[in-house]
């Protein structure tokens, strides 16, 4: 079983358009993010959600939003899609303070 | 707020050499500290993490890590490195009361048969 999973893998759309990406761990986790990264493989935290509630919004556009239907689920959409939003995206998921985040295998977003 | 350097971006060794890959932080108290490897195509796999303690932490795959407060820096280590160790390795630090956890831009590991 994958503890954090991601879909869809690759992701290729046009400039303007609409997307989602879907996240769910099974772990029990209290605690899910979303990280950026980009050609050069720097990292960037772009959200997380504790128990349904957003503790950190790093400086990011507001066209992207992450959605949360439940503990176990983080899903990230992103209105308007730009060329400068292709990266990969990685969900990751922790428990305890200090324990280390479980990466999912990430999306590779890729706007034409 | 902290930050983590990683002043090598690329890093080539032969198969069978020793590995160190350098890391330090910066924090105003003692943070948690961790590695992870991204093979290619791949996410982060935790490799090992500091909170306290012994210095020395042993990690998965034969790694381990020194914290050393006075250099506040958390270098990876392997006695003897394999082909399949290429990969990406990314140092990290995370405060005590969340789990905000910042990386470092990365080392890029080569191994030479």
């Amino acid at each position: 079983d994958t503890a954090v999973s991601q879909t869809p893998k690759y992701l290729v759309t046009q400039m303007g358009n609409d997307k989602s990406i879907k996240c769910e761990q099974n772990l029990g986790h209290d605690t899910m993010y979303w990280y950026k990264q980009d050609s050069k493989k720097f990292l960037k935290i772009m959200f997380s959600y504790n128990n349904k509630e957003l503790i950190i919004n790093e400086t990011v556009p507001n066209r992207f939003s992450p959605k949360s239907p439940d503990k176990a689920h983080l899903n990230l959409h992103i209105n308007s899609l730009e060329l400068g939003d292709s990266a990969v995206y990685f969900c990751a998921s922790s428990q305890e303070l200090g324990g280390g985040y479980t990466f999912g295998s990430g999306t590779r977003l890729t706007v034409v | 707020a902290q930050s983590v350097t990683q002043p090598d971006i690329h890093i080539t060794v032969s198969e069978g050499a020793s590995l160190e890959l350098r890391c330090n932080y910066s924090y105003g108290a003692t943070p948690y500290l961790f590695w992870y490897v991204q093979s290619p195509g791949q996410g982060l796999q935790l490799l090992l993490k500091y909170f306290s303690g012994d210095t020395l932490v042993q990690g998965i795959k034969g790694f381990e890590a020194e914290f050393k407060r006075s250099q506040s820096s958390f270098n990876l280590r392997k006695p003897s490195v394999h082909w399949s160790d290429a990969a990406e390795y990314f140092c990290a630090v995370g405060p005590h009361n969340n789990n905000d956890m910042r990386f470092g831009a990365g080392t890029r590991l080569t191994v030479k048969p």
